[in-house]
């Protein structure tokens, strides 16, 4: 198997634009999740599907995110408009199965907002 | 509110001796507890677990401690290696609470 990955690999764009983050799990997974890494907080949850369906989006930070799994090999995250601050490595990591385990990272999407 | 917490930013270790990262947390209801490395530029990989119901769990050269009382657990390395130099994360969960939580990282730095 290829393992999770993730598009792009990197992104700049200035503030204000739409970014769209993919993620592919890997087959068979049927949990998803999305963190993100700074330097300030380390690595957050974002939001964690199980089935395609959003279990807990208490992560996310605001509005201008959102998430959607419309099936089970594909996940997007979308930053509407971006701004400097969301600027940070976004990971993608699934796993098989609800309960606790480990999960598959994928190499990440180191953002830029300028 | 931090509910993990790694309170070692970075560690520097000689080569063969013992590493030990620590990681405290708040939440009672965790239940379970992973350790994960990463190296730059790639995604975290999972390293070893332990469930609340051990207390002590061991993989080759890697061991994982945990103190239900004091909430508190801890990953040793013996011997250190150089290619065990990374960020090490710690990583709690609750089979009955959803929430799922790293701590800041511990930057590892094993010297030759």
């Amino acid at each position: 198997d290829a393992g999770v990955i993730q598009s792009p690999r990197h992104e700049v764009t200035e503030m204000g634009q739409e970014v769209t983050l993919r993620c592919k799990p890997i087959s068979g997974h049927n949990s998803l999740f999305w963190y993100r890494q700074t330097m300030m907080r380390g690595l957050e949850l974002l939001i964690y599907f199980n089935n395609n369906v959003p279990i807990d989006d208490s992560g996310m930070p605001e509005d201008r995110f959102s998430a959607k799994m419309p099936n089970a090999s594909f996940s997007t995250l979308k930053i509407q408009p971006s701004e400097p601050r969301d600027s940070a490595v976004y990971f993608c990591a699934s796993r098989q199965g609800q309960g606790w385990g480990e999960q598959y990272f994928g190499p990440g999407t180191r953002l830029t907002v300028t | 509110d931090q509910q993990v917490k790694q309170n070692s930013p970075s560690l520097s270790v000689q080569e063969g001796r013992i590493s030990i990262l620590n990681c405290d947390y708040t939440n009672s209801m965790f239940d379970y507890f992973l350790w994960y490395k990463k190296y730059p530029a790639e995604g975290p990989t999972f390293l070893i677990s332990i469930s609340s119901i051990k207390d002590k769990n061991e993989d080759g050269r890697f061991t994982v401690f945990l103190n239900k009382s004091a909430k508190h657990l801890s990953l040793h390395i013996v011997p250190s290696q150089p290619g065990d130099s990374a960020v090490y994360f710690c990583y709690a969960g609750g089979t009955s609470y959803g929430k799922l939580t790293f701590g800041q990282g511990t930057i590892l730095t094993v010297h030759p």
